[in-house]
């Protein structure tokens, strides 16, 4: 167990929706992560926050949009889902705000879309 | 731009030694790292070498850095049937926060 959770662990849902993901990090960690798994483009990096501020950004759709709250929680929202949104999405946490801070996951998020 | 290329698939015999394979292209990568994945379960650290170094030891795991061609690569010594996982090589580079880009994945299989 890396301390991270996630929820939900499944979530379908159908074309054109919206859903939002949670994630709390561990205890003491400031900077909090976003990835996406997927069959066809692998693990892709999305984003990052510390501390409440965005911190790095990676190829993330402009239909997603995330944020971290006072109390270092983060959602990741997907919105106008297509059938390629369908992924496994994780989070991740870190103590501070880059290397060569450990980076532990949590178990993912598990998206489809119909 | 970034990237991080490995081989998909590797089985060996339990008791043999593993070595993945790894190349990157971003020569101002700082630290690189290999993580391991079960199925049905998140990323874990393994072990990560700063790019500075060309050998790092852990238990049954090396890590080896060619800086000049780009490659990393992890031998696991004494490989176990519960070794059996999708390896990930990872790389980080400089001031770009926690970013890190991904390989593929190796899936390791370990026969008895």
């Amino acid at each position: 167990d890396s301390g991270v959770t996630q929820t939900p662990k499944h979530l379908i849902t159908a074309t054109g929706q919206r859903v939002t993901l949670r994630c709390s990090p561990r205890s003491g960690d400031l900077s909090v992560y976003w990835y996406q798994q997927s069959l066809d483009q692998g693990l892709q990096f999305l984003i990052q926050y510390y501390n409440g501020e965005e911190r790095a950004k990676g190829n993330i759709l402009e239909r997603f949009s995330a944020q971290q709250f006072p109390d270092l929680h983060s959602e990741l929202n997907l919105s106008s889902l297509e059938l390629g949104d369908s992924a496994l999405y994780f989070c991740a946490s870190s103590a501070g705000q880059g290397p060569p801070d450990t980076q532990y996951f949590g178990p993912g998020t598990r998206l489809t879309v119909l | 731009g970034e990237d991080v290329e490995q081989s998909l698939f590797l089985s060996v015999r339990e008791g043999d030694s593993s070595v993945i394979n790894c190349t990157y292209t971003d020569s101002s990568s700082t630290y690189l790292y290999w993580y391991k994945q079960e199925p049905g379960a998140g990323l874990q650290l393994l072990t990560y070498i700063f790019s500075n170094m060309d050998m790092k030891q852990d238990q049954r795991l090396t890590v080896l850095l060619n800086k000049k061609d780009k490659h990393l690569s992890l031998r696991i010594a004494d490989t176990q049937t519960g070794d059996s996982a999708i390896y990930f090589c990872a790389e980080s580079g400089f001031n770009q926060g926690g970013k890190l880009i991904f390989g593929q994945g190796t899936e390791l299989s370990v026969k008895p």
